[in-house]
């Protein structure tokens, strides 16, 4: 199993929907985990951090589940600027690793 | 005030060339990292440093070699570079080593050999 996994994607939604992805990870002694934005040609941006069942900040909501091993982020009311691709990282205490990141196209 | 600040941020050059990236943080923060993004876009961590010192090294070639002169700074020196060094390169920091610190990336070095 990858220590990572994510759907690449793409997802095409139209604006204003609601959007999820799932990311499962492998090391059961993980315990923060992160999803972080990337825009074409620009650095990876901390979007929430993940520490216990969930975290919400606006249209944006994690959630983790320890027993099945994975982290969900859902996006509602999507904009046209939620177009990006949402990358999965879970802290290995001495490393940082990431999923290989969930395209999203929101449709106009 | 960039953060976590790279140069260059395009890098062109030919095989067998040797070249570095300099990364620094201004956050003070102990532990840096530096991640390469290949065409496919994976992020892959590379190195791993705390305090200067070196915790992981992800079965990288021995071509690359990093430097941490001080923990704001670290670079990357690559020897002998090869087509396939052809990615972005992310140099990242985080508060400290542990299970609960994220990652600030700075903005990439794109290199191109040729």
């Amino acid at each position: 199993r990858k220590e990572v996994e994510q759907d690449p994607g793409p997802f095409n939604v139209p604006e204003g929907a609601t959007v999820a992805f799932n990311c499962t990870y492998s090391n059961s002694a993980s315990q923060s985990f992160f999803w972080y934005r990337q825009d074409c040609r620009k650095e990876p941006k901390l979007l929430m951090s993940v520490y216990s069942s969930g975290n919400e900040d606006g249209r944006f909501t994690a959630q983790l589940n320890r027993a099945s091993q994975y982290i969900s982020l859902l996006i509602r009311d999507s904009k046209l600027s939620d177009s990006a691709t949402y990358l999965c990282a879970v802290n290995n205490y001495d490393k940082i690793i990431f999923g290989k990141g969930t395209r999203l196209h929101i449709l106009p | 005030d960039t953060a976590v600040s790279q140069t260059p941020k395009y890098l062109v050059t030919q095989m067998g060339n040797d070249k570095s990236i300099k990364c620094e943080q201004n956050l003070g923060h102990d532990t840096m990292y530096w991640y390469k993004q290949d065409s496919k876009k994976f992020l892959k961590i590379m190195f791993s440093y705390n305090n200067k010192e070196l915790i992981i090294n992800e079965t990288v070639p021995n071509r690359f070699s990093p430097k941490s002169p001080d923990k704001a700074h670290l670079n990357l020196h690559i020897n002998s570079l090869e087509l396939g060094d052809s990615a972005v390169y992310f140099c990242a920091s985080s508060p400290e080593e542990g299970w609960f610190t994220e990652a600030f990336f700075g903005q990439g070095t794109r290199l191109t050999v040729v």
